[in-house]
């Protein structure tokens, strides 16, 4: 059981680049998230879903974009990359209501140069 | 969103028990307590969660104030894999994704 698979660990991007960090989680969750942590700091919300077609903004949406064609898979995009968007990502999921455990990827570290 | 208050560090010995506060005075009646824990290059690891009552896992124990205004994670035996950031968070339970909010945690120094 492979849990929340995130893709690529590690990237440096160079301003104005653009790019799609791939999260896929095998559980058959509804619920899945995508926040990003700057050093020192805790985790920000920017996009989740809470089903297959059903996006909506979190804290920090500005600068990305997330679909959800499938259960499996949230993709984040990122446009026009800019210094700001140096930060580790994580994504995670869920089953549906806020009794249930929130399982996170390892991460994925973000350089933009 | 509900917002949670913890103390930036602690410390604690080894095989020593620690209590991790955490104060929660705007929680809504269909918000659950959360506890989460995140050691070095790593993302967050489920700890523990409850609605009312006292809860207890393989992990951890939480102790949940009657008017659930506050809330304390109790490691009943700190070893050093148990040092990291614990964060204390009201999972939204009214809909809306039920999206935790993160604050800046408590780091959880311990020494032999």
């Amino acid at each position: 059981n492979a849990g929340v698979t995130q893709t690529p660990k590690f990237r440096i991007l160079k301003i104005g680049q653009s790019m799609t960090l791939q999260c896929t989680q095998d559980m058959n969750h509804n619920y899945m998230y995508w926040y990003r942590q700057d050093p020192g700091m805790g985790l920000k919300l920017i996009y989740y879903s809470v089903g297959a077609g059903i996006t909506d903004k979190g804290e920090v949406p500005n600068g990305y974009n997330v679909s959800r064609s499938t259960t499996e898979d949230f993709p984040l995009r990122l446009e026009l990359a800019a210094p700001s968007q140096t930060s580790v990502y994580f994504c995670a999921s869920s089953p549906r209501r806020s009794g249930n455990t929130i399982y996170f990827g390892e991460g994925s570290w973000l350089t933009v140069v | 969103d509900a917002k949670t208050t913890q103390p930036n560090s602690m410390e604690s010995n080894e095989e020593e028990p620690v209590h991790l506060p955490c104060n929660h005075s705007t929680i809504s009646g269909t918000d659950y307590i959360h506890w989460y824990r995140q050691l070095p290059s790593q993302g967050p690891e489920y700890v523990i969660h409850g609605l009312t009552s006292n809860v207890n896992n393989r992990m951890a124990s939480l102790a949940i104030a009657e008017d659930r205004k506050s809330s304390t994670l109790i490691l009943h035996r700190a070893t050093l894999r148990d040092a990291a950031v614990y964060y204390c968070i009201l999972r939204d339970g009214a809909g809306g994704g039920n999206k935790l909010t993160f604050g800046t945690g408590t780091q959880l120094k311990v020494e032999l």
